[in-house]
């Protein structure tokens, strides 16, 4: 049972290239999440899809952008990348009222 | 606007030291409360939910408990596994029924042998 498989697990980005940052989940979960971490600021919200086809802006969405591409996939999308998106990024999904599951995060340096 | 503040935000305990990390919380409407373990280099993992005041959840060592503006995660006499960070976090009661999770930025635990 993967749970929730991020790709890539590191990444190193120039300022200014793009990538998208990969998501899915086997647990037929309706919401998906993604959040970056920062020491000392613990888990911040970037994009959230409450159900397939949706999706809204959480704490920190600019300079992404997100596509829910079916129930199972959830992509990441950096345009232009810039020092400052420098971070851990996680994928996380969950179901109603219970607890989310986490993939086991994306470490992207911007130089 | 839905905060969680957590403290203290480093803790050092001698191993079997009971202690207890506290989650503040300002929500509109609590959904769930939720306290994850984050081990250095991994994603957090699920370890309790709390849907209302006065409930309380075990594991092991570790009791999670909930009042109308706080919860407390309780440590009894803890190992050197149980070190790692402690995150909680809220979930609102929403009218478009979405269900994002808002974090507090962690205590750090570190139980020493």
């Amino acid at each position: 049972n993967a749970g929730v498989t991020q790709t890539p697990k590191f990444q190193v980005l120039k300022t200014g290239q793009s990538m998208t940052l990969q998501c899915a989940q086997d647990m037929n979960h309706n919401s998906m999440y993604w959040y970056r971490q920062d020491p000392g600021m613990g888990l911040r919200l970037i994009y959230y899809s409450a159900s397939e086809g949706t999706t809204d802006k959480g704490e920190v969405p600019n300079g992404y952008n997100v596509s829910r591409l079916n129930k199972r996939e959830f992509s990441l999308r950096l345009e232009s990348a810039a020092p400052s998106q420098t971070s851990v990024y996680f994928c996380a999904s969950s179901e109603a009222r219970r607890g989310a599951f986490f993939g086991q995060g994306t470490r992207l340096t911007v130089v | 606007e839905d905060q969680v503040t957590q403290s203290p935000e480093a803790l050092r305990l001698q191993e079997g030291e009971s202690s207890s990390l506290n989650c503040s919380y300002t929500v509109s409407g609590l959904r769930g409360l939720f306290w994850y373990r984050q081990d250095p280099g991994k994603g957090p993992e699920f370890l309790f939910t709390l849907y209302s005041a006065g409930e309380e959840k075990e594991k092991e060592r570790l009791k999670a408990t909930l009042t109308k503006k706080e919860s407390f995660l309780h440590i009894t006499a803890p190992k050197p596994e149980d070190s790692a960070t402690y995150l909680c976090a809220v979930q609102a009661n929403r009218m478009d029924s979405s269900y994002k999770l808002i974090f507090g930025s962690g205590t750090r635990l570190l139980v020493r042998p």
